[in-house]
């Protein structure tokens, strides 16, 4: 059964500061990986995908990266924002399709 | 173009009430996905459809929720009856593709949340 943890489960930092927000999973056998992030109250945003045989996607500020040999994803956000005070969670899929597990999150302050 | 839409935002029930939610998902998308997230967890998953069908249901608690997506777009999740370990927020999601390929990103709503007293 896969199982999805995030490290840390909260992080505050100030504004403008570069940080990693870690993903890690049981099963290696994923179809793809998804970060999103998610406003108190709103539903979830997607943020990146990334496919087995991809290594990282970068979208503006954000880079996620994906090792599956490791069972392990980062996201990377340069130069953080006020605005990017959300949860960020990630989510695998396995590779039938069926299956798509959310890890608990991780809670994201930045101060000003 | 339009995104997910839920209804209602916010319900507050008694216990062994029953209640209903409503999904759309985005126009052309074959896969709909209801989770439940309990307060300080992730999403799970409690049904998956593609077009009318269900692919998943295995964590669908069947004595009390059923859902259906009929003619292949909305959907409909219900709890009958309702306990207190119910309160969450119930997020509908939906992807272009599924079984037979596709993208499988999924575009959330803004989720039902629900209290159960």
């Amino acid at each position: 059964k896969q199982e999805v943890t995030q490290i840390p489960a909260a992080l505050s930092v100030p504004e403008g500061e570069n940080l990693v927000l870690n993903c890690s999973f049981t099963d290696s056998a994923i179809y793809n990986l998804q970060w999103f992030r998610q406003d108190p109250g709103k539903g979830l945003t997607s943020l990146l995908l990334i496919q087995s045989s991809q290594r990282e996607q970068t979208s503006g500020r954000l880079n996620a990266s994906l090792d599956k040999s490791s069972g392990r994803s980062t996201l990377y956000i340069a130069a953080s924002q006020p605005g990017d005070s959300a949860t960020y969670l990630c989510a695998v899929r396995d590779n039938y399709g069926q299956n798509f597990v959310f890890g608990p999150g991780t809670r994201l302050s930045v101060l000003p | 173009e339009a995104g997910v839409a839920q209804s209602p935002r916010y319900k507050i029930i008694e216990k062994r009430q029953s209640v209903a939610f409503w999904c759309n998902p985005i126009s052309g998308h074959a896969t709909l996905y209801w989770y439940q997230q309990i307060l300080g967890q992730g999403p799970k998953l409690l049904i998956q459809f593609q077009n009318n069908g269900v692919v998943d249901d295995s964590q669908l608690p069947k004595d009390r929720f059923s859902a259906e997506r009929l003619k292949g777009v909305d959907s409909t999740l219900k709890i009958q009856p309702a306990k207190l370990e119910d309160s969450a927020v119930y997020l509908c999601a939906s992807s272009l593709g599924g079984w037979t390929g596709g993208s499988y990103e999924q575009y959330f709503g803004p989720g039902t949340r629900l209290t159960v007293t």
